[in-house]
């Protein structure tokens, strides 16, 4: 069972760059059975799929979002990265990192680290 | 785009639950179902429209195919209390249902 880890600011600045960490244990960020995702929820919100990172380094992204959203991936450390630049209060929320089993679903999520942005 | 409906779902405890999922577009049976418990994370129920997940009462079902999916739960039990979410990972991009939100009645 993978168990993943978010790691990164709590409050980022408007205007700036959101950057989170996601680190991947019992098992390899290279497999090329899994997506590796990021999902996000607004307070009080629903579940906002922000973009995918294969193994490969081949990200797809939320329309809504892909202008200011980039996903990275390290083999070598197991982890997996996104950045959000310019953000807005809007983009206050709990980010999620998610392993995505081809053909399942998001089968094991990070515990969510919440990112505030101030003014 | 998913559409779930209701947006809120009162149902007394034994009673049956039929939660609805639609897509704008077909996601063939590429569809999975979360339940998100206050405070908690997601966790998947149901993939592949119809195959629960590890552990998951037999009492959760899904069904459906291309545009129109249903979670059923056949007898309400005080934990199933919780917002619930289908998630399309057919197309690109994956995409996730508003919610619905089961009450207790």
């Amino acid at each position: 069972q993978l168990q993943l880890q978010e790691s990164g600011p709590g409050l980022v600045k408007s205007s700036e760059t959101l950057s989170l960490t996601c680190t991947v244990s019992g098992g390899y960020i290279s497999s090329g059975n899994y997506r590796w995702g990021w999902i996000r929820q607004s307070p009080g919100k629903g579940l906002e799929w922000i973009a995918s990172v294969l193994y490969s380094g081949t990200s797809f992204y939320n329309p809504y979002l892909e202008s200011r959203v980039t996903t990275s991936i390290d083999t070598s450390k197991n982890q997996f990265s996104l950045k959000l630049s310019s953000v807005t209060a809007a983009d206050t929320a709990i980010y999620y990192c998610a392993s995505h089993l081809i053909y399942v679903g998001y089968v094991s999520w990070g515990q969510g680290t919440l990112v505030t942005v101030s003014s | 785009v998913m559409t779930q409906s209701p947006a809120t779902l009162s149902v007394s405890p034994g009673e049956r639950a039929t939660l609805s999922c639609r897509a704008s577009q077909s996601v063939s049976t590429n569809l999975a179902w979360y339940q998100q418990k206050p405070g908690q994370t997601p966790s998947l129920l149901i993939s592949e429209t119809s195959t629960r997940a590890t552990g998951v009462p037999a009492r959760f079902s899904g069904s459906g195919s291309g545009t129109q999916f249903t979670l059923t739960i056949s007898s309400l039990q005080s934990e199933d209390f919780a917002v619930y979410y289908c998630h399309q990972y057919n197309n690109w991009p994956h995409t996730f249902g508003q919610g619905t939100k089961l009450e207790i009645k």
